[in-house]
């Protein structure tokens, strides 16, 4: 069965600092790969997807089929990524989503 | 585009009560989602339908919890006799044509269920 873990369900980080927000899955398929985002106060919104290859707001995550992970990562946070990250696999022809239990970041100043 | 909609946003309901939560898809959607969030927990699939259709319900719960989709109007998420454990966030999703796997879901605000 597909499932999405993400481990850290807090993490601190100063701003200027690297963050990595870690994300593994287990699917017997080829998976499709997102990062949502849920600031405060805001709905859910897709961050970035793997299949696109791009960087969004400084993010950008690898996936690594060997390790099965994608994790995302950012080399110097800003107080305003602090937020609730969700990882998520997306593995039927209608995109379901299986969702891990998400991270919460937060940048301190 | 105001984006998907869902009400009412909170909702409270005694054990043994209905509970209607209503959502409206992106304009020009027409793949609705259903998720729930219990609480420390991520997000749950439920329901995947299209305009008068159930495809997936795979994640719902047998008894007391139904979906719909009419040709006219929102999606509503029913469920029935509410006990405590149903309480938990609601999110909708919809999509354009989910074709793919790729196919961008967006997401409502969530209704918030308490069950006293």
């Amino acid at each position: 069965a597909q499932r999405v873990t993400q481990p850290e369900k807090l993490l601190s980080v100063f701003k200027g600092a690297p963050v990595e927000l870690k994300c593994n899955y287990s699917y017997s398929g080829s998976p499709e790969l997102f990062w949502y985002v849920q600031y405060s106060r805001q709905r859910l919104q897709l961050l970035l997807r793997h299949i696109s290859r791009e960087s969004i707001k400084g993010f950008t995550a690898d996936l690594n089929k060997g390790e099965t992970s994608f994790h995302l990562k950012k080399p110097f946070a800003q107080e305003e990524d602090s937020a609730m990250y969700y990882c998520a696999l997306a593995w039927t022809s209608y995109g379901k989503l299986t969702f891990g239990q998400g991270t919460i970041l937060t940048v301190h100043p | 585009n105001a984006g998907v909609m869902q009400n009412p946003r909170h909702l409270v309901r005694r054990r043994g009560q209905e509970a209607r939560l209503r959502c409206s898809p992106m304009k020009g959607h027409s793949h609705v989602y259903w998720y729930r969030q219990l609480p420390e927990e991520g997000l749950k699939f439920m329901v995947y339908l299209q305009k008068e259709n159930i495809i997936d319900e795979s994640g719902m719960p047998k008894e007391r919890f139904s979906a719909e989709f009419p040709k006219e109007g929102p999606s509503i998420l029913r469920i029935q006799q509410v006990v405590r454990g149903d309480s938990a966030a609601y999110f909708c999703a919809s999509s354009l044509n989910p074709s793919g796997t790729q196919e961008t879901q967006y997401f409502g605000p969530g209704t918030r269920l308490l069950v006293l």
